[in-house]
């Protein structure tokens, strides 16, 4: 069966260290999307990629990237972790096709910058 | 920004009951939709209605959208202790935008 993987599922970190997310999906989506989730936040848009050489910023970009260089896989990279970044993070990916399209979720990584 | 946002931010009832969950949202959209997250787990996707639809049904989920008020009910019917989870809206405002904007979520939690 199709599904997305997230993979480490737990992290611990320790502040200034690079540290990279992966995502890999195999419904062949050109979409994909990272969130981070965070109590009295909801969830809140990073990056996002409609296929692949091609990324752009969401909402709260600032200290994390992104590089698309096949249809499954969007990493997430913080450059630089610092403890704000402590979080749940989300991937999720949806067709391109069509105008009304649902995305779908993957299992999350939660990260903690010390 | 957040787009959608829902009330209340925490419901509790008893098994059997009908469980309502407003959603309001600011600028245009092209659809929005419903998603669940149970505890430690990713979101799934429940519903979604389009910007000329007025009410959607989906087992024991009524959805309905005012877009003269900009605004989305959920309504769970007949709930059970499973229902239990957070449930969220997200708007999209179309196009060639595939990204969604979610708000910050209700938690339901059903007795049984």
């Amino acid at each position: 069966d199709a599904e997305i993987t997230q993979s480490p599922r737990h992290k611990i970190t320790e502040t200034g260290r690079q540290v990279t997310l992966a995502c890999h999906q195999t419904w062949n989506h050109n979409n994909m999307f990272w969130y981070r989730q965070d109590l009295g936040h909801g969830l809140r848009l990073i990056h996002y990629s409609y296929g692949v050489q091609d990324t752009n910023k969401g909402e709260v970009s600032d200290g994390y990237s992104v590089s698309r260089s096949n249809t499954e896989d969007l990493p997430l990279t913080l450059e630089s972790a610092a403890s704000s970044q402590t979080s749940v993070y989300f991937c999720a990916s949806s067709p391109r096709q069509g105008l009304y399209n649902e995305q779908f979720f993957g299992p999350g990584t939660r990260l903690t910058v010390l | 920004s957040q787009q959608g946002e829902e009330d209340p931010q925490a419901l509790s009832i008893q098994e059997g009951e009908n469980a309502t969950m407003n959603c309001s949202y600011k600028t245009s959209i092209n659809n929005l939709q419903w998603y669940r997250q149970n505890s430690g787990r990713g979101l799934v996707h429940l519903i979604l209605i389009r910007s000329n639809e007025r009410e959607k049904h989906s087992g024991r989920l009524r959805v309905t959208l005012d877009t003269s008020k900009k605004s989305s009910s959920l309504l769970i019917t007949a709930s059970r202790a499973a229902d239990t989870a957070s449930y969220f809206c997200a708007t999209n405002d179309g196009g060639s935008n595939y990204k969604l904007t979610f708000g910050k979520g209700t938690l339901l939690t059903v007795n049984p």
